[in-house]
């Protein structure tokens, strides 16, 4: 099975700052790749996902993500963070021949003015 | 276009006793899921569904049930609730596992 680690379980920034959220993961198999986010009391909703293609991946809201091989990692940024960010995060990667997903356990992000 | 919906919002249950969250969806998605979400644990998948008549277990079936009799619906189903399940329950639905999911707003389930 596949496994995704989320390095920091909350994360805490000021209004305008640098987002950087860390996700590696484990797979026998090229991956496919994706950010959620949860809004309080919510569902999940798509960020952005890496399936083939460009490493460098633009999703909504601003944010991105980098598809590393050889670290292994796909990593979310934000240039300039807002109040309207706050919210949990969770990265996921494709699993059982791409028939399933494995999500991380979340990071927290929460933002100061 | 109401999506992914999910009743009921909130529901108490007695150790021991049975239960089937419900689950629809009006965008003809072939794949729908559910997952359990703990603090800590993020979200896992518990049973899925490649469409109708076909349903597969997740990472964590044992005490649920589900059955796929129409493309709208995916019910799970708690045979005999124990404390170990109170959990917030999420549907999701989409074309394919890779595409995007769309979640429903979650059952939360406390078990007694």
């Amino acid at each position: 099975a596949q496994s995704v680690t989320q390095l920091g379980s909350h994360v805490s920034v000021s209004e305008g700052a640098l987002v950087l959220l860390r996700c590696n993961y484990s797979s026998s198999v090229p991956p496919y790749l994706f950010w959620y986010v949860q809004y309080p009391n919510q569902g999940l909703q798509l960020l952005l996902k890496y399936t083939t293609g460009a490493t460098l991946v633009k999703g909504i809201n601003g944010f991105e993500a980098e598809f590393k091989k050889s670290e292994t990692s796909f990593h979310l940024t934000k240039p300039s963070a807002h109040m309207s960010d706050a919210a949990e995060y969770f990265c996921a990667v494709s699993d059982r021949g791409y028939s399933t997903l494995t999500f991380g356990k979340g990071t927290m992000l929460l933002v100061s003015p | 276009n109401a999506g992914v919906t999910q009743t009921p919002k909130f529901q108490v249950l007695k150790t021991g006793q049975s239960m089937t969250l419900q689950c629809a969806q009006d965008m003809n998605h072939e794949y729908m899921s559910w997952y359990r979400q703990d603090p800590g644990m993020g979200l896992r998948l518990i049973h899925y569904s490649v469409g109708a008549g076909i349903t597969d277990q997740g990472e964590v079936p044992n005490g649920y049930n589900v059955s796929r009799s129409t493309t709208e619906d995916f019910p799970l189903r708690l045979l005999s609730a124990a404390p170990s399940q109170t959990s917030v329950y999420f549907c999701a639905s989409g074309t394919g596992m890779m595409e995007t999911q769309y979640f429903g707003p979650g059952t939360r389930l406390l078990v007694l």
